[in-house]
């Protein structure tokens, strides 16, 4: 079986520009989320789809970033416009039954924004 | 609001040795716990996970972990570790909302 699939691997791009990360969750999963990766701050989510719904973006760090869901098997996260603060790996992960289920993760998008 | 602690950011042992990761969590209710492995450049892989039942937990690449109510602990352990078990481990519990609340993380170093 896949695992989660997400696109790019590695992305590069200047401040301003707009960017859009993929991923397509495992078949049959009904939970995606959207987690966060900087030395930092560590893993943070930003934001989980239930049934292909957004159930909790509390932790979208602001209106530059937008996530959808339009069908169970593909989710994009997109940054507009990009900055600097926003390098980071950005993570996918889904599960069958969101809490007491297993979250399996994709490889992740090294995002570097210049 | 549901927390892990991780006091460790970085743990070197020999290789052989054993191992403990200590995790404290702050949640009310009964947790769900779980332990994540991320290798360089991957993603989380689940090591184990507790729900109920035997506060022992086995799980893949004969890692085990306690869960100890009366401490908040849900401690990782591994008799034996090897080279090929140098990674970053995460701690996490379920929290409001059935979100995962994960820790800081722990860097494992093995040396030969």
């Amino acid at each position: 079986d896949a695992g989660v699939i997400q696109s790019p691997r590695h992305e590069v791009t200047e401040m301003g520009q707009e960017v859009t990360l993929r991923c397509k969750p495992i078949s049959g999963h009904n939970s995606l989320f959207w987690y966060r990766q900087t030395m930092m701050r560590g893993l943070e989510l930003l934001i989980y789809f239930n049934n292909n719904v957004p159930i909790d973006d509390s932790g979208m760090p602001e209106d530059r970033f937008s996530a959808k869901m339009p069908n169970a098997s593909f989710s994009t996260l997109k940054i507009q416009p990009s900055e600097p603060r926003d390098s980071a790996v950005y993570f996918c992960a889904s599960t069958r039954e969101t809490g007491r289920n297993e979250q399996f993760f994709g490889p992740g998008t090294r995002l570097t924004v210049l | 609001a549901q927390s892990v602690t991780q006091p460790d950011i970085h743990i070197t042992v020999s290789e052989g040795a054993s191992l403990e990761l200590r995790c404290n969590y702050s949640y009310g209710a009964t947790p769900y716990l779980f332990w994540y492995v991320q290798s360089p450049g991957q993603g989380l892989q689940l090591l184990l996970k507790y729900f109920s039942g035997d506060t022992l937990v086995q799980g893949i690449k004969g890692f085990e972990a306690e869960f100890k109510r009366s401490q908040s602990s849900f401690n990782l352990r591994k008799p034996s570790v090897h080279w090929s078990d140098a990674a970053e481990y995460f701690c996490a519990v379920v929290g409001y909302g059935n979100k995962l609340v994960f820790g800081a993380g722990t860097i494992l170093r093995v040396k030969s």
